[in-house]
């Protein structure tokens, strides 16, 4: 079991650009988390998926965030145009239904310059 | 889902018991206790949850008060592999899927 597998590890970009992070879950699990973390406000949760299917999404900051999850074992977070404020550590994890705690990858760290 | 209170660092000597308290006094009777650790540069790591009855796995022990209003982390045996971050967080029944992180316990442990 190779865990949580998240891509890349760092990313440095411009303002302005396209960002793609992406997440390959535990096989078996039925839900996919991202979350975001910063200094001032720590741990949030941005989104969750179940089966594949977008349940919560009350945490994405804004319109410039979006995320897919095409099958079982892929999703990606994607921001649109980047922002210097965006840069944090953007962690994806996954569980499996009736097994409460959740797996978190090693996380994607931003940097929007 | 109820707020918790937790004291933002802890010290521990290399093999002795660290006990990290978490108050939450305002939990519902249908709220876990979850806790979760954070190690320096990677993602939370599960590591117990309970709902009123005292927990063990291989990891740690979770102690809970009779009245649920406070609990306590007990590792058994720090080792420097154990500094990190510790979070107490109450999670409602069915709601396992909105876990908020607080700020958390930063233990350190030293040799």
């Amino acid at each position: 079991d190779a865990g949580v597998i998240q891509s890349p590890r760092h990313e440095v970009t411009e303002m302005g650009q396209e960002v793609t992070l992406r997440c390959k879950p535990i096989s078996g699990h039925d839900y996919l988390f991202w979350y975001r973390q910063t200094m001032m406000r720590g741990l949030e949760l941005l989104i969750y998926f179940n089966n594949n299917v977008p349940i919560d999404d009350s945490g994405m900051p804004e319109d410039r965030f979006s995320a897919k999850m095409p099958n079982a074992s892929f999703s990606t977070l994607k921001i649109q145009p980047s922002e210097p404020r965006d840069s944090a550590v953007y962690f994806c994890a996954s569980r499996k239904r009736q097994v409460y705690g959740y797996t978190f990858g090693s996380g994607t760290r931003l940097t929007v310059v | 889902d109820a707020k918790t209170t937790q004291p933002p660092s802890m010290d521990c000597a290399e093999g002795r018991a660290a006990n990290l308290p978490c108050n939450h006094s305002t939990i519902s009777g249908n709220e876990y206790v979850y806790w979760y650790r954070q190690i320096h540069s990677q993602g939370p790591q599960y590591i117990i949850h309970g709902l009123k009855n005292n927990e063990t796995n291989e990891m740690a022990s979770l102690i809970i008060t009779e009245d649920r209003k406070s609990s306590t982390l007990i590792l058994p045996h720090a080792t420097l592999r154990d500094t990190a971050v510790y979070y107490c967080i109450p999670v409602s029944y069915g709601g396992y899927n909105k876990l908020i992180f607080g700020a958390g316990t930063r233990l350190a442990v030293h040799p």
